[in-house]
């Protein structure tokens, strides 16, 4: 697609749930960003992947958290047995990767998780 | 470790006053400097950057200027309109952490007529 895709865009779960975000990024970019914001704050980096490895996972806030890229495009951020604190935006962004890299990261409009 | 510090908000101006918002950053490295908005409802999109010392960034009548020696990117604009109300990130680019953007915590601006 022409910008990078996020699902749901909002998603409402119950405490103790398991939910799965998803991200598509831009076609032919190789490296994949997850970042969370919570309101009234910053961005939180929480992991990175290069094709389909993650060579740093070091924002990931717990084990409760984690994520996988397939085939070098679409990614999932899973969050499993879901509490409130975890409730926040949670964005995707893509960038070309390697010596072609110009810096630019490009962000989908996120995904919103509430756990009541 | 690499780091960012950037100008608290929120900041209220009127109409066609002039815009700073301080950004700093630490590094072990020279990073690639960003600013990125976010307006009202809709998602971070890139302001501007700078790739190396000297570099001037600018878009929508917005500059910034990668300071080496005061390591340093200082949003301004000369004069901001309503429609600059929105939240402000900066953000490094740690080439050494994989290359991903370090935000800062935002400034919102509120512009008034």
């Amino acid at each position: 697609g022409a910008g990078v895709s996020q699902s749901p865009s909002n998603k409402v779960t119950e405490k103790g749930k398991d939910v799965e975000l998803r991200c598509d990024p831009i076609s032919g970019h190789t490296a994949l960003y997850w970042y969370r914001q919570s309101l009234g704050q910053g961005l939180e980096f929480l992991i990175y992947f290069q094709g389909n490895s993650a060579p740093d996972k070091s924002g990931l806030p717990s084990d409760r958290f984690s994520a996988e890229r397939t085939g070098g495009s679409v990614s999932t951020l899973t969050i499993q047995r879901t509490q409130q604190e975890d409730s926040a935006v949670y964005l995707c962004a893509s960038s070309v990767g390697g010596t072609a890299n110009t810096g630019e990261l490009f962000f989908g409009e996120g995904s919103r998780l509430t756990v009541l | 470790g690499d780091s960012v510090t950037q100008m608290e908000g929120p900041v209220t101006l009127s109409e066609e006053a002039f815009l700073t918002i301080n950004c700093t950053y630490t590094a072990t490295g020279y990073p690639s400097l960003f600013w990125y908005v976010q307006y009202p409802g809709e998602g971070l999109q890139l302001l501007l950057k700078a790739t190396k010392a000297d570099d001037k960034g600018s878009n929508k009548g917005f500059e910034a200027t990668y300071r080496k020696e005061t390591t340093s990117f200082h949003l301004e604009k000369g004069s901001v309109q309503v429609s600059d109300s929105a939240v402000y990130f900066c953000a490094p680019r740690f080439y050494n952490q994989g290359g991903k953007l370090i935000f800062g915590q935002g400034t919102e601006l509120s512009v008034k007529p």
